[in-house]
């Protein structure tokens, strides 16, 4: 089974509030990276957080890592419509694993 | 740098042909990833190479799929012979080390009739 799990599946919210995105893992990780993915394209990097951090900041990003709970959160403050898109995480520890992603719609 | 550059981007086929597709990584980044997506699976980690040499193939769906890197500007992905449930989007990616960011390329769309 997937070690990245996203949720929630989809998100629909009005420009300029914030969205948070979750992401639960089940075995233990070297890093946590979170990725951007607009339809039609491959996958941009957004934020890498090590084992051994719980917070980290780029821009109007924000993502934390709870390696208790296996679990870590994507922010992103004040929306805009160029965020809509796809947001995976993605674990290393034994193997590099993807979840199946959250689709984010940011509404005009 | 132009990127990760993969060909061809889209490329249709029939049930039981060869299918290959190549990539073409960021000069020096050490290693290399092939991905395939779909809606039911998600994103999955087929092989990756590290200095050319493959160093996790366990995500190879079966000996149909196999991949090279003879060297370190060029891998390609095979499929022999190519079934439906192979259609998919296969992402290449490429990056300095095991443990930071990926960059992706915009990926091959195969669909296998």
């Amino acid at each position: 089974s997937q070690q990245g799990e996203e949720d929630p599946q989809a998100l629909s919210i009005q420009e300029g509030e914030n969205a948070t995105m979750n992401c639960s893992y089940k075995t233990s990780i070297n890093n946590l990276q979170w990725y951007r993915q607009n339809s039609g394209r491959g996958l941009v990097h957004l934020i890498l957080i090590r084992s051994n951090e719980r917070e980290k900041h780029s821009g109007r990003l924000r993502v934390t890592l709870d390696t208790s709970k296996k679990s870590s959160s994507l922010l992103i403050t004040a929306s805009r419509a160029a965020d809509t898109a796809s947001y995976f995480c993605a674990t290393d520890g034994d193997k590099i694993i993807f979840g199946k992603g959250t689709r984010l719609h940011i509404l005009p | 740098d132009a990127g990760v550059i993969q060909s061809p981007r889209h490329e249709v086929t029939e049930m039981g042909q060869e299918v290959t597709l190549r990539c073409k990584p960021i000069s020096g980044h050490d290693y290399l990833f092939w991905y395939r997506q779909t809606m039911m699976r998600g994103l999955e980690l087929l092989i990756y190479f590290n200095n050319n040499v493959p160093i996790d193939d366990s995500g190879m769906p079966e000996d149909r799929f196999s991949a090279k890197m003879p060297n370190a500007s060029f891998s390609t992905l095979k499929i022999q012979p190519s079934e439906p449930r192979d259609s998919a989007v296969y992402f290449c990616a490429s990056s300095k080390a095991v443990s930071v960011g990926q960059f992706f390329g915009p990926g091959t769309r195969l669909t296998v009739l």
